[in-house]
């Protein structure tokens, strides 16, 4: 499948910092990406979600950038808050397929 | 919020024994997923189901796993014998559009434990 993979496993922030979340894909053909939250014991749940003809797409406290150049996915969190912290894993699609390929998946810690 | 809802939460079943995963998806959605995740890794995808029928499906879902909906409202997921290798969280997700299209509601998945 495709190759879609985190360059950190773990990240800590304190309270009230923003956080960065970064991804990476090989894909060439994935033209929809999204960051999913995923709690202890609890499945993902969907955050925000990109398409390739865009470069930034905000939600709230959330924002997610693409760069089709590089291959590069972020997730920025502002004001982060200790309700944030979880894993966070983008996954990648393509237009017509039926399927979502996850990355690996960073832990973010909130310091309160 | 409507939400997917799976059951058992937890299965503990012998190697070679058949397993059937539950699941419920929102009931206006067309689209059906498992996934898994083994113990601290990623999310695989397994299969895919649309309009009575696998769509897509990995190399991970081979003959040993079927899937169905057998009423409408509920989409199963079978394993014929397990394998220790099966142990894993299993999640079920459901699609009002494709997920290219429509956001992908998971549900809080079952964990499979094969002894």
């Amino acid at each position: 499948g495709e190759n879609v993979g985190l360059h950190l496993p773990t990240l800590s922030v304190q309270e009230g910092d923003n956080s960065i979340i970064n991804c990476a894909y090989s894909n060439s053909a994935s033209d929809y990406f999204i960051w999913y939250k995923q709690e202890s014991g609890k499945g993902p749940q969907f955050i925000i979600d990109i398409r390739s003809n865009m470069d930034k797409r905000q939600g709230q406290r959330v924002t997610v950038l693409l760069n089709k150049t590089v291959k590069h996915l972020s997730l920025q969190i502002a004001a982060t808050q200790p309700g944030d912290s979880a894993v966070y894993f983008c996954a990648e699609s393509q237009t017509g397929a039926n399927n979502l390929f996850f990355g690996t998946g960073t832990r973010l810690t909130v310091i309160p | 919020e409507p939400e997917v809802t799976q059951t058992p939460s937890h299965q503990v079943t012998q190697m070679g024994q058949e397993v059937i995963l539950r699941c419920v998806p929102i009931s206006n959605h067309l689209y059906f997923y498992w996934y898994r995740q083994i113990l601290g890794q990623k999310v695989e995808f397994l299969v895919s189901f649309y309009n009575n029928e696998i769509s897509e499906k990995s190399e991970i879902f081979d003959d040993q796993f079927s899937v169905e909906r057998p009423d409408g409202s509920n989409f199963t997921l079978k394993i014929r014998s397990t394998k220790l290798e099966d142990s894993a969280m299993y999640f079920c997700a459901s699609s009002e559009n494709l997920p290219t299209v429509g956001k992908a509601f998971f549900g809080q998945g079952t964990r499979l434990t094969v002894v």
